[in-house]
């Protein structure tokens, strides 16, 4: 089955600064990566996502960057604000119709004032 | 997007009793998952609950440790039998809208087994 590693499991920057945060994934036939961030006590947010036939997807001060060869794919965040402190999951989905998700073991994100 | 409430939002049970968690959908969907989280950890699929077929469970889980129900399009539960302090947890339903690989999460039931 996929396994999903991702590093480091805790982050702290200075508001203002970037954050990046990177998984990688073993299944070559996974084809959808979504990331989603947790605040304390509530449910996991689809943030931003992926598919195997992009390479980069921007929704404002956040990105998703995928190397399919490597078999890796990144997050970036500019311009941290104090907000964006929560848990960060990566995850990967193989083909298919299941669109089960494997998670990676989380980000704690910390933006210093 | 959809919108999904889960109840109750936390509970505190004995050990050996059962709690039935239902996951509400605010649009029909095929697909809804049932995850596990424990305390400081990852998410871990418990299993897929597909309307009009039985529930797909994942290396780990049993159906009659946690059986599920899904009558309709918009609604799931999940119960968890005969508890233990180990089943201390959140416990998360999730959908993926017909057509679209997005998957959205509710809030989660806490629940602490004592």
């Amino acid at each position: 089955g996929e396994n999903v590693e991702q590093h480091p499991s805790t982050l702290s920057v200075q508001e203002g600064d970037s954050a990046v945060i990177k998984c990688t994934y073993s299944d070559s036939a996974s084809n959808y990566f979504p990331w989603y961030k947790q605040e304390l006590g509530k449910g996991p947010q689809l943030i931003i996502d992926i598919r195997s036939n992009v390479g980069e997807k921007k929704d404002q001060r956040i990105a998703v960057t995928l190397n399919k060869t490597a078999k890796h794919f990144s997050l970036h965040i500019t311009e941290t604000q104090p907000e964006d402190s929560a848990v960060y999951f990566c995850a990967a989905s193989p083909s298919g119709s299941a669109r089960q998700l494997t998670f990676g073991s989380g980000t704690q994100l910390t933006v210093l004032p | 997007s959809a919108v999904i409430s889960q109840k109750p939002s936390r509970d505190i049970c004995q050990r050996g009793t059962s709690l039935t968690i239902q996951c509400q959908v605010d649009s029909q969907v095929t697909m809804m998952f049932w995850y596990r989280q424990q305390p400081g950890q990852s998410l871990t699929l418990i299993a897929t609950a597909n309307q009009g077929s039985e529930a797909t469970y994942e290396s780990g889980f049993v159906i009659d440790k946690f059986p599920i129900s899904r009558p309709n399009l918009t609604f799931s539960t999940l119960t968890v039998s005969n508890m233990s302090p180990e089943d201390s947890s959140i416990y998360l339903c999730s959908v993926s809208p017909t057509g679209t690989y997005e998957q959205y999460f509710g809030p989660g039931t806490r629940l602490t087994v004592t």
